[in-house]
């Protein structure tokens, strides 16, 4: 079955750093690939997505590429703000299977 | 995109007791979704309702626990029977829509059980 590995948290760093969240996934055929955030106290929120290889989602600084040979889905910012602190998630979404699989889910706390 | 509003968005309950958490769109939608994250997890897909069927449920949940209703188009209920701790989790409607088949989420209901 679909499954996403996210890397661990939880994740500290001070404002201007550069930010990578680790992400693979295992899906049979060609999944879309997404990056949700949950802000303290809020539900989810999308925040980027990718629906093909090679395919790059990008929203609010944060980017990240659908790399198929490596499956991986790796979240970057090149510059964080007190404001992202939050938890992200990585999902995946497989062929004509409706059901979005999660990650675990990354806290991410930026200090000013 | 959809506007999804939940109620309530947050309750303290008794063991025992059943709560039934509202979810409207602000648009026409054929599927609806009903996830739960328990404290410090990631979602885990309690049902899927769809409009004049029978709501399909996931591996380790069932009706009589978690029934749900789906009147029309733009709004669901999730209720969560006979109350017990284990129970305290954010509830999270979510809707699929657009031509790409995103799935956008409410802001949960944070439950807690005493």
């Amino acid at each position: 079955g679909n499954s996403v590995t996210q890397m661990e948290g939880p994740v500290t760093l001070s404002e201007e750093a550069f930010l990578t969240i680790n992400c693979t996934y295992t899906a049979t055929g060609y999944p879309s690939l997404f990056w949700y955030v949950q802000y303290p106290g809020e539900g989810l929120q999308l925040l980027l997505k990718a629906t093909k290889a090679d395919d790059k989602g990008s929203n609010k600084g944060f980017e990240a590429t659908y790399r198929k040979e490596t499956t991986s889905f790796h979240l970057e910012k090149g510059s964080v703000q007190v404001s992202d602190s939050a938890v992200y998630f990585c999902a995946l979404k497989g062929g004509s299977n409706y059901k979005l699989t999660f990650g675990k889910g990354t806290l991410l706390t930026v200090n000013p | 995109s959809a506007v999804i509003s939940q109620k309530p968005s947050r309750d303290i309950c008794q063991r025992g007791t059943s709560l039934t958490i509202q979810c409207q769109v602000d648009s026409q939608v054929t599927m609806m979704f009903w996830y739960r994250q328990q404290p410090g997890q990631s979602l885990t897909l309690i049902a899927t309702a769809n409009q004049g069927s029978e709501a399909t449920y996931e591996s380790g949940f069932v009706i009589d626990k978690f029934p749900i209703s789906r009147p029309n188009l733009t709004f669901s209920t999730l209720t969560v029977s006979n109350m017990s701790p284990e129970d305290s989790s954010i509830y999270l409607c979510s809707v699929e829509t657009g031509v790409r088949s995103i799935q956008y989420f409410g802001a949960g209901t944070r439950l807690s059980v005493l």
